[in-house]
């Protein structure tokens, strides 16, 4: 079945560093891939999607790529702030339904 | 516009216990989610439902669980009795299929703890 695998964490980063995330994906068809994000206490919100292929996704200075020849959609920031801290989850959506399917999570903690 | 809303947040329970968790979709959305989040995980569907129809719970251990969204708003979680691996946190999302994207808006979530 469709799955997705992300690097474990946790990610601990100086403020002004760059990030990457990398996080792969199997799939049959051509699935839309996201980025979520979970602050301190707060809900799942979407950061950035792609639907398909060579689409790039940006959003509050991340970017993810999505490469079907690699089945990859590595999240980057070129300079992260401590406000970023957060668990980061790469998602995928099949083309025959709606459920998402999640990774298991990547922590990122980014120090002053 | 208010978020999908969720209550209660946290709840503790003794298992065998009975427990229930409500959501409020997003005014319009006629897709509704519930997944699970255990510890350390990413979440994982349990049910999801168009309108008030359940089109795919496959995931959903009915042996103890069930769900229901009447009128196609509001919908319900139920565990009974729970076992101490239901300890997870319980989300709820909504979507508008009619708009192409299926973008899916999460609430904040139920953290369940089974003693």
């Amino acid at each position: 079945g469709d799955s997705v695998t992300q690097m474990e964490g946790p990610v601990t980063l100086s403020e002004e560093a760059c990030l990457t995330i990398n996080c792969t994906y199997t799939a049959t068809g051509y699935p839309s891939l996201f980025w979520y994000v979970q602050y301190p206490g707060e809900g799942l919100q979407l950061l950035l999607k792609a639907t398909k292929a060579d689409d790039k996704g940006s959003n509050k200075g991340f970017e993810a790529t999505y490469r079907k020849e690699t089945t990859s959609f590595h999240l980057e920031k070129g300079s992260v702030q401590v406000s970023d801290s957060a668990v980061y989850f790469c998602a995928l959506r099949g083309q025959a339904g709606t459920a998402l399917i999640f990774g298991k999570g990547t922590t990122l903690s980014v120090s002053s | 516009e208010a978020g999908v809303v969720q209550s209660p947040r946290y709840k503790i329970i003794e298992k065998k216990q009975p427990v229930a968790f409500w959501c409020n979709p997003i005014s319009g959305h006629n897709t509704l989610y519930w997944y699970r989040q255990n510890l350390g995980q990413g979440p994982e569907l349990l049910i999801r439902y168009e309108n008030e129809e359940a089109v795919d719970d496959s995931q959903l251990p009915k042996d103890r669980f069930s769900a229901e969204r009447l009128k196609g708003v509001d919908s319900t979680l139920k565990i009974q009795p729970a076992e101490l691996g239901d300890s997870a946190v319980y989300l709820c999302a909504s979507s508008l299929v009619a708009d192409g994207s299926y973008e899916q808006y999460f609430g904040p979530g139920t953290r369940l703890t089974v003693t």
